[in-house]
This record gives C-alpha cells, sequence and structure tokens, in this order.
C-alpha cells in the first residue's frame, strides 16, 4: 500500500539523548517535510526538502538536523535531546512543492 | 504557524452549518488548503483552492477566499458528529512551496 510510514509510533527519551526518527514514502515524491504538533500552536515547520540531496530550514529548525541522501527517506536526528522538544512529529511529503501533501501518522516523542 | 490564524474552538449541533475560518499573511501564497486531524491520527486533506479562485464546492464542503482580505473559510453543510475533528487551514508559500499551518479549530459537534 502506496504511502509514508513514520517510526516509532512514540518514544520515550532522557534528556541529552541522540534520536533519529525515521520517515519513508514510496510514492517517489521529490518534496519532503517534518513538522511538529504542539497544543495551541497548530505545526510548525521544523525543516523540509525539495528534492533528493538538498535540505532547508523551516520555522523552527535549532535543535534538530535533516537529510535526504535519497528520495524515499528522510530522517530527522535530535542530537542531543531536551524537554522542549517533547511533541508529536509529523512527517509529509509531496509531489513537488505547492501540491498536496501527504502526512504520516505521527511520533509522538516525549523527552524527560 | 504565526502567520496563518484561526478560532481555536467552535461548537455546533448535528444538522446545522458550520463555518471556520482563517486568515494569512503572504500575498504570494498560491493554494491555500484544508486540512482534518482525527483524534491520534495524522492530517487529511480536505479540500484546496487555487489563490485566483473565490469559492470551490466540494459535495457539503465550501471553501470561500477572499484574496483582498487574506481571508479563507471553510463551510461544512449538514454538519455530523463524524465531522467532529481539528481543522487546520494551510498556505503554500509562493516563493518557497513550504506549507505554513494555522493552529488549528476543534470542531465540536453536538447531537
Amino acid at each position: 500500500i502506496a504511502g509514508i510510514t513514520q517510526a516509532p509510533t512514540s518514544q520515550i527519551l532522557a534528556a541529552g539523548r541522540r534520536m533519529t526518527l525515521r520517515c519513508t514514502q514510496d510514492m517517489r515524491h521529490n518534496a519532503m517535510y517534518w513538522y511538529r504538533q504542539d497544543l495551541g500552536l497548530g505545526l510548525r515547520l521544523i525543516h523540509y526538502s525539495n528534492t533528493a540531496g538538498t535540505t532547508g530550514k523551516g520555522e523552527v529548525p535549532d535543535g534538530y538536523s535533516v537529510s535526504r541522501a535519497n528520495t524515499d527517506d528522510f530522517p530527522l536526528t535530535l542530537a542531543s535531546a531536551v524537554p522542549s522538544q517533547t511533541s508529536v512529529y509529523f512527517c509529509a511529503s509531496s509531489e513537488q512543492m505547492n501540491t498536496e501533501a501527504f502526512f504520516g501518522q505521527g511520533t509522538r516523542l516525549t523527552v524527560v | 504557524g504565526e502567520d496563518v490564524e484561526q478560532s481555536l474552538f467552535l461548537s455546533v449541533r448535528e444538522g446545522d452549518s458550520s463555518v471556520i475560518n482563517c486568515t494569512y499573511t503572504d500575498s504570494s501564497s498560491t493554494y491555500l488548503y484544508w486540512y482534518k486531524q482525527e483524534p491520534g491520527a495524522g492530517l487529511q486533506l480536505l479540500t484546496y483552492i487555487f489563490s485566483n479562485m473565490d469559492m470551490k464546492q466540494d459535495q457539503r464542503l465550501t471553501v470561500l477566499l477572499n484574496k483582498k482580505d487574506k481571508h479563507l473559510s471553510l463551510r461544512i453543510a449538514d454538519t455530523q458528529t463524524g465531522d467532529s475533528a481539528i481543522y487546520f487551514c494551510a498556505e503554500s508559500r509562493g516563493n518557497t512551496g513550504k506549507l505554513i499551518f494555522g493552529q488549528g479549530t476543534t470542531l465540536q459537534v453536538k447531537p
């Protein structure tokens, strides 16, 4: 079934630890995005990628890094997690920038 | 999304119409979207409108765009309990194509 998959579904992480959230899509979409969702703030863009090999910063990039080695995968890394990074993280993809975005089911991350 | 504003909560009775409003600031936005999020789930695209359109209708959904005032609305006719969810408007920034979301409006439908 074509779609976008995130892993893990949820995670509790000790502060200071490194964590990579995985995102894979099989729709051959060029653009991919990472958002965090916090109550009252909606979704805020962390990083995005227009196409394989390129990435860009969103609204709230600090403390996060991404890579786009190929079309399908767009991992998000927290180098040293802090409690303020407790959130629900959504990965999304779209055929091109400016076209419909498809979302994963989200990763609920708790940093303690 | 500090540049996209929505009211946080709307409550309606089943069978009534719901109108969810959104304002945005970037006049170069090319597409404007409405997404629906049910509890514990990701976002699902409901509908979208291109910036050169004033209105788009899709079954029970009507999107109105006032580009002069940078105001977008989503009207749901004959609202059902299954429509209870959080609704997000989003704009696609013209120069970058990034999707910027509002805070989301929680729609509560009472039987």
